[in-house]
């Protein structure tokens, strides 16, 4: 069955620190996988996209890291900031359909405080 | 930011009561998607379109109905709401391969049935 498991499912930390979300997988075949940072009512909005040959992806202070053989996906977050308090989706996307279906785990709920 | 608004952004409504949602999109898109999200649950996909007079049920069983008589414009009806249709509705779009090309995800509809 295609799955995409997150963790941790919150998480608090203060304003300055680094924090790490991890993504695991079992999504097959594989196409590409996507960091989506969603604000609290609002839609998701995509932040990296990762396929198969791609291990490391920077955008700003986030960096995504992809190991497609272990099937484990990782969202980096440098020096946070009050505005990176959002929930965090990992999207994984398969090939074996024409639609091309997206799998999304339940997300991380990061807390950033003063 | 994305090109695709829904509105209302939050409705309360009584049992019985139909209520249609909508989703427009500026982007030219031809694909279009509902989806259902519960909080701390993942996205759920209950109807997508591949474009004009093409509506297709997702994985979620729902009972709402779709039309895209429109490509930029794909509303979503709920005859007779129900306490159990109370959650969050999502509508994105995308170019043609969603695998390729990044979903739009509009603001969301915050909808409770009373």
């Amino acid at each position: 069955k295609n799955q995409v498991e997150q963790s941790p499912q919150s998480l608090i930390i203060l304003e300055g620190k680094n924090c790490t979300l991890q993504c695991n997988y079992t999504v097959s075949p594989f196409s590409n996988l996507r960091w989506y940072k969603q604000d609290t009512g609002r839609g998701p909005v995509s932040l990296t996209i990762m396929t198969f040959s791609e291990n490391t992806k920077s955008n700003g202070r986030y960096t995504a890291t992809l190991d497609a053989d272990t099937k484990q996906s990782s969202l980096h977050i440098t020096a946070s900031q009050l505005s990176d308090s959002a929930s965090y989706i990992c999207v994984v996307s398969d090939r074996g359909s024409t639609l091309g279906r997206l799998y999304f785990g339940r997300g991380t709920q990061l807390t950033v405080w003063p | 930011e994305a090109d695709i608004y829904q509105t209302p952004r939050y409705l309360v409504i009584g049992t019985g009561k139909k209520i249609t949602l909508e989703c427009s999109q500026t982007m030219g898109h031809d694909k279009m998607y509902w989806y259902q999200q519960d909080p701390g649950m993942e996205l759920h996909l209950i109807h997508y379109s591949y474009g004009v007079n093409s509506t297709e049920k997702g994985d979620l069983s729902s009972e709402s109905t779709v039309s895209r008589i429109r490509t930029e414009h794909f509303p979503l009806t709920l005859e007779s709401a129900r306490p159990s249709h109370t959650s969050q509705y999502l509508c994105a779009s995308s170019e043609l391969d969603s695998r390729s090309y990044e979903q739009y995800f509009g603001p969301g509809t915050r909808l409770t049935v009373t």
